[in-house]
């Protein structure tokens, strides 16, 4: 099974400051099917991109993801208040794998 | 737009089993995918298996084959997840999330389930 490493586990910033969150994957992931979620305390995880790089319904476009192979990469242009949260990343091609998850959290 | 509403909390004892319901509106319930993903207190998401309704086929995560049965019903527009001799690490909320488009778009409130003595 393919096992997905997500780093740093945690990320320290103020609102108004770029994050920059990593995945890593044990072996080649489809590009069509690598995904990430934000999750807030006692709420659904909630998806932000799939496919790598495409933005969900509803999603702001301070939201992107690249990446391919065996790593990808979300990035969040200008932190929010409401974005201070836990993200995952997660392969839905021949399972559904998740990450560990990073925890954004304020400065 | 889907909407995904899961069973209530359930307390069970270690041994036996529990069966979690995730009942779908909206949208064409055998074209897509449903999944199972459950989160311990304070731990990350842990995928289970999926099942295709239209097929009726399921894979399962290598970790609980043997213990876990996805089954739909599309009568009912309803999924199930059984998951069997439980134990104390199974104490999770349990989530249905279906794939419509692409990714988990769609999520379930949650069920959470207690295994206790």
């Amino acid at each position: 099974e393919i096992v997905l490493t997500q780093s740093p586990g945690t990320l320290s910033l103020s609102p108004g400051e770029r994050a920059t969150l990593s995945c890593r994957a044990s072996q080649s992931v489809s590009s069509s099917y690598l995904a990430w979620y934000q999750q807030k305390p006692g709420q659904a995880p909630r998806l932000l991109i799939y496919g790598a790089s495409s933005r969900a319904t509803g999603i702001p476009d301070r939201f992107s993801g690249s990446g391919s192979g065996t790593d990808f990469t979300l990035t969040i242009s200008r932190l929010e208040p409401e974005d201070f949260a836990v993200y995952y990343c997660q392969q839905y091609g021949s399972s559904g794998t998740f990450g560990q998850g990073t925890k954004v959290e304020i400065k | 737009q889907v909407q995904l509403v899961q069973s209530g909390a359930e307390v069970k004892k270690p041994g036996s089993s529990v069966k979690v319901s995730c009942k779908a509106s909206g949208g064409t319930f055998s074209s897509y995918t449903i999944s199972w993903v459950r989160q311990a207190p304070g731990q990350g998401l842990e995928w289970m298996g999926r099942i295709i309704p239209i097929l009726g086929i399921a894979n399962y995560a290598q970790k609980f084959q043997g213990r876990v049965t996805i089954t739909a019903d599309k009568s009912t527009s309803t999924a199930y997840m059984e998951l069997s001799s439980l134990r104390s690490e199974d104490t999770a909320v349990y989530y249905c999330a279906a794939m419509v488009t692409s990714g988990f778009d769609y999520w379930g409130q949650g069920t959470l389930v207690t295994v206790s003595s």
